[in-house]
């Protein structure tokens, strides 16, 4: 069975913190790596799909890399802002898989405060 | 990104009775559309792949019989959840793609279903 673990679960922190996550998913088999931001009642908004290890993507004050060979990856936020408060789900997709067959986590809850 | 729509955004039934939820993409074709449910704290779980024109390929332990999915065109997928029961009460989701299994699924804001 394939599991994808998310850490932490739930994370409070105060406006201009810089944080950080963690996305820990099987090594083998590795096709693509998936972050989505969810805030309460909208859709999950893709943040980056990530598929070469090493791969490090950027967009604005989030960033997130990536090690397919130890089955990791690290969102990063720098100096959060009480908008960046949601839920970071990653997903991870293997090369066995069918298409679009996402296995996601349960989820990094991040608020922050002002 | 691509917007997705999904209605109703929240339904409560009766045990018993059938509840449809569309699922469209606004502003591009969508080729694939996969429907996912969410329990409590648990993680979004795949419970089918639709292309159109085609039957949907279900997950293990997922009663194609129970979920019914039409795609009948590229910008519509529904998802009837029929003789509804109480431990059916989830949240549903769903995305679309139109390419590549690289690229991004663009997800729907979801449907609250309560059985009661």
């Amino acid at each position: 069975i394939l599991n994808v673990e998310q850490s932490p679960q739930s994370l409070h922190v105060q406006e201009g913190d810089s944080t950080n996550f963690t996305c820990s998913f099987p090594s083998s088999n590795f096709y693509a790596l998936h972050w989505y931001r969810w805030e309460t009642a909208k859709s999950p908004e893709a943040l980056f799909v990530m598929t070469l290890n090493g791969d490090e993507k950027k967009k604005g004050r989030i960033s997130a890399t990536l090690n397919t060979k130890e089955g990791y990856s690290y969102l990063y936020i720098k100096g959060s802002q009480p908008e960046d408060s949601a839920t970071y789900l990653c997903a991870f997709l293997n090369y066995g898989g069918s298409q679009g067959n996402l296995i996601f986590g349960k989820g990094t809850k991040l608020s922050v405060k002002p | 990104g691509a917007v997705v729509s999904q209605h109703p955004s929240w339904v409560i039934c009766k045990s018993g009775t059938s509840v449809k939820i569309e699922c469209r993409s606004l502003d591009f074709q969508a080729t694939t559309m996969f429907w996912y449910r969410q329990f409590p704290k648990q993680s979004l779980m795949l419970m089918a792949t639709s292309n159109e024109g085609s039957k949907a390929t279900y997950e293990q332990g997922v009663e194609k019989d129970k979920f019914l999915i039409n795609h009948a065109s590229l910008t519509l997928s529904t998802l009837t959840v029929t003789s509804a029961h109480p431990e059916d009460s989830s949240f549903y989701i769903c995305s679309c793609t139109s390419g590549s299994i690289r690229y991004e699924q663009y997800f729907g804001p979801g449907t609250r279903l309560t059985v009661t």
